[in-house]
């Protein structure tokens, strides 16, 4: 069966230091997704990062980038430089590639307190 | 901004009614997908359609129905409304990189 689990219910990060987000998945699928949301007290989900498991380098989109070790299923977040705007859940989710998105399942979210 | 729209952003109803949530895709996408996130459920995959016809069922309950029109928009309907059914609902179109998330819609039921 497939499954994400993140670990860390909540995390401290002081301003401007950098964070890492652990996100760890079991899967039998040998192609797949995996991806990054973020939801602020707002409520929106507002995608990040994605990652694919055949993409020889790790995903980046600014201050985001993905640590993808896929022999160990770890797709953990690292957010750099953390800004207080980044005090949010954070969500990760996987897919298996080439299949409908309803496949996508989503981890129980870290959420993230940038302190000033 | 994603792209993918929904109307309205906040509803406050009482037990035993109906209501209708509205979702537009972004555009060019065909899919729309219906997620749940309640306080301890997390986030819950509903429905799926696909231009036009349903693809996907998760974990919606029969008091709850959807469609998808020709012009792409969906519709999610929920009767018979308990205080369980107050949640975030969110509606999402994909492309190949994965899901984008409308803002949601916040429904109260009292």
């Amino acid at each position: 069966a497939q499954k994400i689990t993140q670990t860390q219910p909540g995390m401290f990060v002081q301003e401007k230091e950098a964070v890492t987000l652990d996100c760890t998945y079991d899967t039998s699928d040998q192609s797949y997704g995996l991806f990054w949301y973020k939801q602020p007290s707002s409520g929106e989900m507002i995608f990040l990062i994605y990652q694919g498991s055949y993409d020889e380098q790790n995903a980046t989109e600014g201050r985001y980038s993905l640590n993808f070790q896929k022999a160990r299923k770890s797709a953990n977040l690292v957010i750099s430089a953390s800004q207080l705007g980044d005090s949010a859940m954070y969500f990760c989710a996987m897919r298996p590639r080439d299949t409908g998105g309803f496949k996508t399942i989503f981890g129980a979210g870290t959420r993230l307190f940038v302190k000033a | 901004d994603s792209g993918v729209t929904q109307t309205p952003k906040h509803l406050i109803t009482a037990t035993g009614q109906r209501v209708t949530l509205r979702c537009s895709p972004r555009s060019g996408d065909l899919s729309v997908y219906w997620y749940q996130q309640s306080l301890d459920q997390g986030l819950q995959f509903l429905i799926q359609y696909y231009n036009g016809e349903e693809r996907a069922k998760g974990n919606i309950l029969e008091r709850f129905s959807a469609q998808q029109f020709p012009d792409l928009h969906s519709e999610l309907n929920l009767s018979s409304l308990e205080l369980g059914d107050s949640a975030l609902y969110f509606c999402a179109s994909s492309d190949h990189r994965g899901q984008f998330f409308g803002p949601g819609t916040r429904l109260t039921v009292l």
